[in-house]
């Protein structure tokens, strides 16, 4: 069974400018996960789509990030402009379900971002 | 709110010995719990996890973790440590239906 992908892998751009983030989850997995995850720190979520709905937003910084889930399959993250504090490990994870006793995560390799 | 609070930032220990690594939840109800090991450069990786039932739970590479509710813990162990145990552990919860959380992480080191 094929995992969770992402792309690209790794990202350097400057300050002010955009970048996407890519994610296709393991086949069947109703529920996609964006966390960000700052050097030394555990993932925050920033978006959960339940299908091609939104789940959870509240984290999200609206004014720069978007995301979107369409066909309720592959998702991109998007960052503009993006800030030095931005700076992160992306990851992508996808679950069965939301929540409760079958909503264990699984976990793309993550898009590594660092802003100049 | 839920938390989770992982005392130790870095641990250290020689290959061969004995591993415990401390994880604290706050949350009324029984959470879910689980712990996630994370390598260099790599996503996260499912351990083990606790629903409901025995509170000796088992997961891969020779993990254990026991949930201790007066204690509000779920410290993972591991007798005997491998050099490929190298990586970064991160205990999470998540409430029925809820996000899940992460604690801030524990990195392990191994000597040899």
């Amino acid at each position: 069974e094929a995992g969770v992908a992402q792309s690209p892998r790794y990202k350097i751009i400057e300050k002010r400018q955009s970048v996407a983030f890519w994610c296709n989850p393991i086949s069947g997995h109703a529920t996609l996960y964006w966390y960000q995850q700052i050097l030394g720190q555990g993932p925050k979520l920033l978006i959960q789509f339940q299908n091609n709905g939104v789940v959870d937003d509240s984290q999200l910084p609206k004014d720069r990030f978007s995301a979107e889930r369409l066909k309720g399959v592959d998702s991109t993250l998007k960052i503009q402009p993006a800030k030095l504090e931005d700076s992160a490990v992306y990851l992508c994870a996808s679950s069965l379900v939301t929540g409760g006793a079958a909503g264990e995560l699984f976990f793309g390799e993550g898009s590594r971002l660092t802003v100049l | 709110a839920q938390s989770v609070t992982q005392p130790d930032i870095h641990i250290t220990v020689s290959e061969g010995a004995s591993l415990e690594l401390r994880c604290n939840y706050s949350y009324g109800a029984t959470p879910y719990l689980f712990w996630y090991v994370q390598s260099p450069g790599q996503g996260l990786q499912l351990l083990l996890k606790y629903f409901s039932g025995d509170t000796l739970v088992q997961g891969i590479k020779g993990f254990e973790a026991e949930f201790k509710r007066s204690q509000s813990s779920f410290n993972l162990r591991k007798p005997s440590v491998h050099w490929s145990d190298a990586a970064e552990y991160f205990c999470a919860t998540n409430n029925y239906g809820q996000n899940f959380v992460f604690g801030p992480g524990t990195r392990l080191s191994v000597l040899p």
